[in-house]
This record gives structure tokens, sequence and C-alpha cells, in this order.
């Protein structure tokens, strides 16, 4: 069975902070995605990444950055946080289809 | 553009009644297709996904979906809904090799 951890489940950080999530995948998938989720408006696309130290922009990706240094470790960097990022964060990972999502980081900034 | 809609925010049924949740598409060809659940404090698990072939597909947990080219839809159906079905449900499409874009999702309430 596939697993995908989310290092936190909840966060709660300070705007302006640097805020790191990390997702790691033990499915050597080679394609992983951050998802933020908010009420109303669904799963929108931050990043993917289809290798390693590949990347490309989701639906979203101002305020964000990835980095994928590794095949089973995709991390989501918030370079300072503010408070409309405040959100679930979804990661998941696939080789062809369907997704496998982790269980989610809620972030919160103040 | 492509787009999913789920016309359902929040639906409501009592357990044991059937249950159909909707979701429409918009894409020129036909894309895969998939249901996801979400429990509450989970993340998002599959239910049953759709690529070609037989337009009724069964998922797990006695969930089942007919996909309706015509109709552009994908609507998720379950003949008796069970106290434990309580969760959110988000339909999904795939262009054929592209990323996947989620529906708004539908939030289900079932009433003892």
């Amino acid at each position: 069975d596939v697993k995908v951890t989310q290092s936190s489940r909840y966060l709660v950080k300070r705007t302006g902070e640097k805020v790191f999530l990390e997702c790691v995948q033990d499915m050597d998938h080679e394609n992983m995605f951050w998802y933020r989720q908010d009420p109303g408006l669904g799963l929108r696309l931050i990043y993917f990444s289809y290798d390693v130290k590949m990347k490309e922009k989701g639906d979203i990706p101002e305020g964000y950055s990835v980095s994928r240094e590794k095949k089973e470790r995709f991390s989501l960097i918030l370079e300072s946080a503010s408070t409309n990022q405040t959100s679930m964060y979804l990661c998941a990972s696939t080789e062809n289809s369907p997704l496998h999502f982790g269980n989610g980081t809620r972030l919160t900034v103040t | 553009a492509q787009s999913v809609t789920q016309p359902d925010i929040h639906i409501t049924v009592s357990e044991g009644a059937s249950l159909e949740l909707r979701c429409n598409y918009s894409y020129g060809a036909t894309p895969y297709l998939f249901w996801y659940v979400q429990s509450p404090g989970q993340g998002l698990q599959l239910l049953l996904k759709y690529f070609s072939g037989d337009t009724l597909v069964q998922g797990i947990k006695g969930f089942e979906a007919e996909f309706k080219r015509s109709q552009s839809s994908f609507n998720l159906r379950k003949p008796s809904v069970h106290w434990s079905d309580a969760a959110e449900y988000f339909c999904a499409v795939a262009p054929q090799g592209g990323k996947l874009i989620f529906g708004q999702g539908t939030e289900l309430s079932v009433k003892p």
C-alpha cells in the first residue's frame, strides 16, 4: 500500500516566518504534488514535480516554492508566511493515476 | 478551460436512503474521471476511477459511478447510505496524461 506521510498534522506560524512543509512517499513515485484545500474552493494545485530537481508551477504558485532533492521527498516552502496562506495543505504522489494523498497539514498563520 | 462542477455544496440524507452526488465536467475529449472521499481530519481516499470501457464503474465501500458522455457527467451513487459515509466527496478529472482538476466538493451529512 502506498504511504504518503506529511510530517506535521497541525502547524501554527507567525506572519513573516519561513515555513517548511515536508512530504515523503515510500513507493518510488516519479510525480509529487502540493495542493491547498479551502472551503468552497476544492483543491488547488500549488506546485508539482515529475522528477528529482524538477518542478512545475501549478495554478496558484505565488508565495510558495518547492524543493525536490530526493525522489521520495517533496517540500513546500512559504518564504514569508502570510495570513492568507492559512489553509489545509495536501501532498500527493503518483506513478500514473490515481493520486495517493497524505493526511494533510493544517497551517494557521497568525 | 477545463473545469469540474459539483453543483451541491452540502447534501443531507437519512441512513439507509439512496445517494447520488453530481459531477459535471467541461473538456473536449473524454478525460480520466475520479471520485475521492475525505473523512474529517484525513487526506483524500480514492473511491473509484474511470479511464475507458464500461461506463458503470464499481468502487470501494459500495459506491458506483456512471460516466455519461452526452451529459459530460460522472455521478456517484450508493443504494443505501451508512452513517460512516458522512464525509466530503470530491470529483476530479484529468485530461489524459494531464494534471488533476478537482471540483469544489460536496459535504454529505447522514441523519440517523
